[in-house]
């Protein structure tokens, strides 16, 4: 069964608009994190912004801002004002507690397209 | 600061072939990991590191070999190449307790 799940393959949005993006997440692990990482037509992974499971306020990095869910299992990045360099795809990722070492779960990314 | 360097950037090789795709940190992260990307499909583990001397399998082990004899390098050994591992290979390293993981530029690699 899939642990991370982007159900959106594909989005558009306006420049300048905001918009969200979907995560959401299976564990029954209490302790776990949560990380969205962009990757530009260039190929490289970009971190974007984290979330633990203990966290009492929603993660927020400048334009980025994660709506925790927790009882939903929820994820979702939410961008506000849209660039045309926010074109890429996201990609949502569970960090998993096993034996004492950590391990990274990604989902299938999501391609967000910023129309001009 | 060079972070993750990872080496070649680009690789053909031919069916049978075997090679290593080397990684290389100067964070001084105890985490490393492989992954490989494939369209559609996301990021997927193929090992990892917790510290020198110890590896273990993530989700796509077979086909792959590593080691860690030092903190700085993880490197990545195809035995037997096959078409099948055609990917974009990822390294990544972290130090522990959820921080993010800083990814190398990536391997295309191509079997023939």
């Amino acid at each position: 069964a899939q642990k991370i799940t982007q159900t959106q393959p594909g989005m558009f949005v306006q420049e300048k608009e905001a918009v969200t993006l979907d995560c959401t997440y299976d564990t029954s692990d209490p302790s776990y994190g949560l990380f969205w990482y962009k990757q530009p037509s260039s190929g490289e992974m970009i971190f974007l912004i984290y979330q633990g499971s203990y966290d009492q306020q929603n993660a927020t990095e400048g334009r980025y801002s994660l709506n925790f869910q927790k009882a939903r299992k929820s994820a979702n990045l939410v961008i506000s004002a849209s660039q045309l360099g926010d074109s890429a795809m996201y990609f949502c990722a569970m960090r998993e507690l096993q034996g004492g070492s950590e391990k990274l779960v990604f989902g299938k990314g999501t391609k967000l397209t910023v129309n001009p | 600061n060079a972070g993750v360097t990872q080496t070649p950037k680009f690789q053909v090789l031919k069916t049978g072939q075997s090679m290593t795709l080397q990684c290389a940190q100067d964070m001084n992260h105890e985490y490393m990991s492989w992954y490989r990307q494939d369209p559609g499909m996301g990021l997927r583990l193929i090992h990892y590191s917790v510290g020198a001397g110890i590896t273990d399998q993530g989700e796509v082990p077979n086909g792959y070999n590593v080691s860690r004899s030092t903190t700085e390098d993880f490197p990545l050994r195809l035995l037997s190449a096959a078409p099948s591992q055609t990917s974009v290979y990822f390294c990544a390293s972290s130090t522990p307790r959820g921080q993010p993981q800083h990814f190398g530029d990536g391997t295309r690699l191509s079997i023939l």
